[in-house]
């Protein structure tokens, strides 16, 4: 059973903050990455993917893999309550068939 | 990304009744999938539509109760039969561009209440 963790929430930082949202994954071969926020009432919305280990930024996020310790995380700076929101965690293993396994995700909330 | 629209938005609908609902993409995309999301809890995939073959369902998940369409590359149908009560959901649909670029977008959801 391929599961994909993430921290119990909620998470709650104050406005200007920076906001670290943490997975981790239990299969090793999983290869690419992906951050999906979801505002309530709403699908989910793909944020940043992530493939090779290290940093990746776009504005104000950042995700960050270590398949060694089979562990990616997100980092938004400079938190806005516009990013008040569940973010969920996305993990596809290998194969041509491999399937986006989701964590439970995690909701954030920007005190103004 | 694609542009991905689903309908009904939203329906309330009857026990032992069936809801067929669409998923229109407004370019070829290679996969699509239906995936459920119950209250407070993680998107669950159903199947993946396979075009102009027979959807491949995950555990737990059966053809008559979800049966599946998928005419072509930027259309698929997810009928819900017989519905009862633990059929409350949203159900969304999502798709990737092509297997290279990996990255799924969804569809903007059908959220189903059974009474």
């Amino acid at each position: 059973q391929k599961e994909v963790e993430q921290n119990s929430g909620p998470l709650s930082v104050p406005e200007g903050a920076i906001a670290s949202l943490n997975c981790t994954y239990s299969d090793r071969g999983s290869q690419s990455f992906f951050w999906y926020r979801q505002y309530s009432g709403k699908s989910p919305e793909l944020i940043m993917f992530i493939y090779s280990n290290g940093d990746k930024e776009d504005g104000r996020f950042t995700a960050q893999l270590n398949k060694a310790s089979q562990y990616v995380s997100l980092l938004i700076r400079d938190s806005q309550p516009s990013d008040s929101a569940t973010y969920l965690c996305a993990v596809r293993g290998t194969g041509a068939n491999s399937k986006l396994t989701f964590g439970k995700g995690i909701t954030l909330s920007v005190r103004p | 990304s694609a542009v991905i629209s689903q309908k009904p938005s939203r329906d309330i609908c009857q026990r032992g009744t069936s809801l067929t609902i669409q998923c229109q993409v407004d370019s070829q995309v290679t996969m699509m999938f239906w995936y459920r999301q119950q209250p407070g809890q993680s998107l669950t995939l159903i199947a993946t539509a396979n075009q102009g073959s027979e959807a491949t369902y995950e555990s737990g998940f059966v053809i008559d109760k979800f049966p599946i369409s998928r005419p072509n590359l930027t259309f698929s149908t997810l009928t819900v039969s017989n519905m009862s009560p633990e059929d409350s959901s949203i159900y969304l649909c999502s798709v990737e561009r092509d297997r290279a670029y990996n990255e799924q977008f969804f569809g903007p959801g059908t959220r189903l209440t059974v009474l």
